[in-house]
């Protein structure tokens, strides 16, 4: 069964609205989740590591103050990406790490811009 | 940093026959590798995984072998299905005694869609 669920599944939303994505954690406490961006036809970008009560860990270039990140429980981390713009479209994928190494992902959200 | 390459795609095959996808790493230390399959429409889900030189994983038919002479991680299966329509991701995470903010991600290799004929 499903270990790690996403929603919404698909969002559409207006150039500059806000847009919240929940990655929820159904079996396992996570004290870790990660974020990943995947473009059509190409690899998962690591966004940023979701840290449970404590400030989000951002990669190079990933704009901290457009992905807001929120980690509030053991099974809970929202994405919010703010000031949406078309060029934000994408597939957005989170993770857990309830153990050493290995990671479930969630099945994603569909991001769509207009 | 780490890196990691697979063969470009899309491969296509007819059902039994054999796949290699072809994976390659670069890394500090001793990372641990995996493969992951992302089938239609479905989150990425751990197809198998190798954490020291010489181990062998498998699961659903698939095999990889960690080669850490040739810092390769090939994925083979012997007889594929139409039901392995999916697309492979090769990936690595760090050194498995590794700690502090770096544990536990993952770096990908871009993917290889992998569609099977009847």
């Amino acid at each position: 069964g499903a270990v790690v669920s996403q929603h919404p599944s698909r969002v559409i939303c207006k150039s500059g609205t806000s847009v919240k994505i929940e990655c929820r954690s159904l079996d396992f406490q996570a004290t870790t989740m990660f974020w990943y961006r995947q473009f059509p036809k190409q690899s998962l970008m690591l966004m940023a590591t979701s840290n449970e009560g404590s400030k989000a860990t951002y990669e190079q270039g990933v704009e901290k103050d457009k992905f807001l990140i929120n980690h509030a429980s053991l099974t809970l981390s929202t994405l919010t990406v703010t000031s949406a713009h078309p060029e934000d479209s994408s597939f957005y994928i989170c993770s857990i790490l309830p153990y050493q190494e290995t990671q479930y992902f969630g099945p994603g959200t569909r991001l769509l811009v207009l | 940093g780490n890196s990691v390459t697979q063969m470009e795609g899309p491969v296509t095959l007819s059902e039994e026959a054999f796949l290699t996808i072809n994976c390659t790493y670069t890394a500090t230390g001793y990372p641990s590798l995996f493969w992951y399959v992302q089938y239609p429409g479905e989150g990425l889900q751990l197809l198998l995984k190798a954490t020291k030189a010489d181990d062998k994983g498998s699961n659903k038919g698939f095999e990889a072998t960690y080669r850490k002479e040739t810092t390769s991680f090939h994925l083979e299966k012997g007889s594929v299905q139409v039901s392995d329509s999916a697309v492979y991701f090769c990936a690595l995470s760090g050194p498995a005694n590794a700690g502090g903010t770096s544990y536990g991600k993952l770096t990908f290799g871009q993917g290889t869609i992998l569609t099977v004929h009847p």
